[in-house]
């Protein structure tokens, strides 16, 4: 069971948005701006779409947006296109024993 | 442009050790803590831990300690990760990872496949 509770799958169809949560406690997310979210290609390295809540690297579309409230992160995708379809995973920082947790990811269809 | 470079994939038999690098060019290697992170076939990331490779200080994830080791040699800008005592739920692609601030991981290797089988 991981840290941060995500859906297992989301789906939505090309240019609409979706929303994909993640959820966890006061010792992670809910007490520190360090989520991060990862977008996973099948037989790739994840790639880090989201850092510090709502930052975006350079490179990464504007389309891709983070925020948090409490104990929830989400990250958002609009005008969704076929190769956002990935697995997505969020990450805190945590002040329990394993400094670093991850949800479980979701996997994103687009239809 | 900043690159990890894995060592490549590892069949090990239970009990055994397996010890990964990662040789890291484009940006100066002792200014970027390195994680390790790993992924079982089908399942999502787990956070092994991370190294200074300024100090070679580290924090690991509870759930290894006592069977993980991260270590540096700045000379050659390489990190590696050893995980002993291997069992065969720790068959995975392992991947290191370099920060960005302080914890989102901005660049990754390309992931080494370790394979525990008797």
């Amino acid at each position: 069971q991981s840290a941060l509770t995500q859906p297992a799958s989301v789906s939505g169809s090309p240019g609409q948005s979706i929303t994909i949560s993640c959820t966890g406690t006061s010792s992670d997310v809910g007490g520190y701006n360090y989520v991060s979210w990862y977008q996973q290609h099948p037989g790739k390295a994840p790639k880090l779409m989201i850092y510090e809540v709502s930052n975006r690297p350079s490179g990464v579309p504007d389309r891709f947006s983070g925020s948090k409230s409490g104990n929830t992160a989400s990250l958002t995708i609009s005008g969704l296109q076929a190769e956002d379809e990935a697995d997505y995973y969020c990450s805190s920082y945590t002040s329990s024993s394993t400094d670093v947790v991850f949800g479980g990811g979701t996997k994103l269809t687009v239809l | 442009q900043v690159q990890l470079v894995q060592s490549g994939a590892e069949v090990k038999k239970p009990g055994a050790s397996v010890k990964v690098s990662c040789k890291a060019s484009g940006y100066t290697f002792t200014g970027y803590y390195m994680h390790w992170v790993r992924q079982a076939p089908g399942q999502g990331l787990e956070w092994m831990g991370r190294i200074n490779p300024n100090s070679g200080g580290t924090n690991y994830a509870q759930k290894f300690q006592g069977r993980v080791t991260m270590t540096r040699d700045t000379s050659i800008s390489t990190a590696y990760m050893e995980l002993s005592r291997l069992r065969s739920d720790d068959t995975a692609v392992y991947y290191c990872a370099r920060v960005r601030g302080s914890w989102s991981l901005s660049y990754w290797g390309q992931g080494t496949l370790v394979t525990v089988s008797s």
